[in-house]
């Protein structure tokens, strides 16, 4: 059975701070492929990004970097330089080759302080 | 553009009452999908579907039900609304293509109290 773990259920920090969010998965598959989504307080869910099982190599979209370790199955987020707006429940989830089924975790509120 | 709504938005029913969700979408997805979020519980799965006249169940089926008739819309149905289902619902849909690399794409969500 598949797993995500987000320990975290919920961040405050002060503006311009640096966060990090956790994902820890769980999955027996070889291939597999995980996503993380945004949803603002308007509550619509907002794709960020997908990394697939194969790739390894860390990832950087201005101020988010999403950070891939086999070896931890961890797949973790992080915000540099916070902004208001960033303010959301952030949802890791994961899906297997060949099942289009999406397993998320229970999600990370974060708040940022203004 | 493309895109996937849901409707009602909110919608508020008495215990025992037949309730239909409707979700519609017009990127023309082979896949669609139906989730309810509650606290503590991200996003879990009722039911989905791989195309026209497939429907499957997920990890909380108990209570609901789909059908697919056309491509563009699975509409979800509480047969008989219990206070158990006050959530919020979103409707998913991504594409096919037998590698499960494509991301979802959510609707908007309905709030549906149960009273």
């Amino acid at each position: 059975a598949q797993k995500v773990t987000q320990a975290q259920t919920e961040i405050s920090v002060v503006e311009k701070e640096d966060v990090t969010l956790d994902c820890v998965y769980e999955t027996r598959d070889t291939t597999y492929y995980l996503f993380w989504y945004k949803q603002p307080p308007s509550g619509e869910l907002v794709f960020l990004i997908r990394r697939n099982s194969f790739d390894e190599q860390n990832e950087i979209s201005g101020r988010y970097s999403w950070n891939f370790q086999k070896s931890t199955s961890s797949f973790n987020f992080t915000i540099t330089a916070s902004q208001v707006v960033d303010s959301a429940v952030y949802f890791c989830a994961l899906k297997s080759f060949g099942n289009e089924k999406l397993t998320f975790g229970t999600g990370t509120r974060l708040t940022i302080i203004p | 553009d493309a895109e996937i709504t849901q409707s009602p938005r909110h919608k508020i029913t008495e215990t025992g009452r037949q309730v239909t969700l409707a979700c519609h979408q017009t990127w023309n997805h082979n896949n669609m999908f139906w989730y309810r979020q509650d606290l503590g519980h991200g996003l879990r799965l009722i039911h989905y579907s791989y195309g026209v006249q497939d429907t499957n169940k997920g990890e909380v089926s108990d209570g609901y039900s789909v059908s697919r008739s056309n491509t563009e819309d699975l509409p979800l149905t509480l047969e008989s609304a219990a206070s158990s289902q006050t959530s919020v619902y979103f409707c998913a849909s991504s594409p096919s293509g037998g590698l499960s690399y494509n991301e979802q794409f959510f609707g908007p969500g309905t709030r549906l109290t149960v009273l």
